[in-house]
Order: structure tokens, then sequence, then C-alpha cells
């Protein structure tokens, strides 16, 4: 079974504070992407990377910024955190090679920005 | 730009009966159309695909249909169990792109 696993499912910081939020997966996908989920607005995806060290921008990136130095591992960072960034986030993971891309995402974050 | 839009926001239905939850896109087709299931508090997984070229698509209680005409995807839980209750998302991607561009989601609840 394809799993992805992300560092922490509950998470309190506080204004200002740097976060790191962890992914890893074991299918040795090439494509990973963080989302944020919000009550009316669904899953927006706030930047993916198709390889080691390659990122792009999704939807949302202001206030975020990623690292992929390994394969198998995608962080999202925080730089100074905000109250408005409180959301649930989202890890997911897909193959190049089915074509189809259907992502197979982690059990989410719950970030509290106080 | 591509969008996505499932127009019911919640869907309450009684055991038994057949669900069905749309999902409407714009501009060209995708060519593909995703489902998910998302439970409360957890990452969305995974149920059925169907491309472009397809009309219907079926796994065990789970068909899903794809009409370009009216571009228009309905996704069809028969024999619907209160175990069925969750949030369905519907997800569009292009060719040779693995980007995927969610709908806000259809909250199903299958009452006993």
């Amino acid at each position: 079974d394809v799993k992805v696993t992300q560092s922490s499912r509950y998470l309190v910081k506080r204004t200002g504070e740097k976060v790191f939020l962890e992914c890893v997966q074991d299918m040795d996908h090439e494509n990973m992407f963080w989302y944020r989920q919000d009550p009316g607005l669904g899953l927006r995806l706030i930047y993916f990377s198709y390889d080691v060290k390659m990122k792009e921008k999704g939807d949302i990136p202001e206030g975020y910024s990623v690292s992929r130095e390994k394969k198998e591992r995608f962080s999202l960072i925080l730089e100074s955190a905000s109250t408005n960034q409180t959301s649930m986030y989202l890890c997911a993971s897909s193959s190049l090679g089915t074509s189809t891309y259907e992502q197979y995402f982690g059990p989410g974050t719950r970030l509290t920005v106080t | 730009s591509q969008k996505i839009e499932q127009n019911s926001e919640a869907l309450n239905i009684q055991e038994g009966k057949t669900a069905t939850l749309t999902c409407n896109y714009t501009n060209y087709s995708p060519a593909y159309l995703q489902w998910y299931r998302q439970d409360p508090g957890r990452g969305p997984v995974f149920l059925l695909l169907i491309r472009e070229n397809e009309k219907e698509k079926r796994k065990e209680r789970l068909k899903v249909t794809f009409d370009t005409t009216l571009k228009q995807s309905l996704f069809h839980i028969t024999a619907s169990q209160p175990a069925d209750s969750a949030t369905y998302l519907c997800a569009r991607t292009g060719a040779g792109s693995y980007q995927l561009t969610f709908g806000k989601g259809t909250k199903l609840s299958v009452i006993p």
C-alpha cells in the first residue's frame, strides 16, 4: 500500500515562529504536493515538486517555502507563521509512471497559529 | 482558468437508496476526472478515475459517468450505507499534467 506520512497530526505555534511540516512517502513517487484545506474553500495547492530539488508554485505560495532534498521527503516551511495560516495541511504524492496521476494523501496536519 | 464545481455542499439520503453526486467543469474537457473520499480529519482517498473518452466506469457499488457535452461527471453509490457518509471530492487533470484541481466537495450523509 502507498503510504504518505506527515510529521505531526496537530501543531500549535505562536505568531512569528518558523514552522516546519514534513512529509514522507514510501512509494518512490516522483511528484509531491502540499495543499491547505479550509472550510468553504476546499483544497488549494501551495507548492509541488516533480523531482529532487525542483519546486513549482501552486495557487497560494505566499508566506510558504518548500524543500525537497530527497525523493521521498518534501517539507513545507512557514517562515514566520501568521494567524491566517491556521489550517489543515495535506501532503500528497503521485507517480509519473501511471499517466493518470491519482494522488495519495497523508493524514494531514492541523496547524493552529495563536 | 480551469474550474471544477460541485454544486451541492451537502446531500442527505436514506440507507439503501442510490446517492448521486454532481461535478461540473468549465472550459475544455479534462483528460481525466477523479473522485476521492474524505473522512473528517483525514486526507482524501482516491476512489475512481474516468478518462474523457470513457462514458462510464464501475467499481463495486460505485459508478462514475462522464458527459463531455454537458461538461459533467456523475458519481453514484448504489445501495448506500451509513458507512458511505463522508465528503466526496472530484478533481480534474489535463493531458500531460500531473496537477489536480479539486472541487470543494459534497458532504454525503446516509441516514439509517
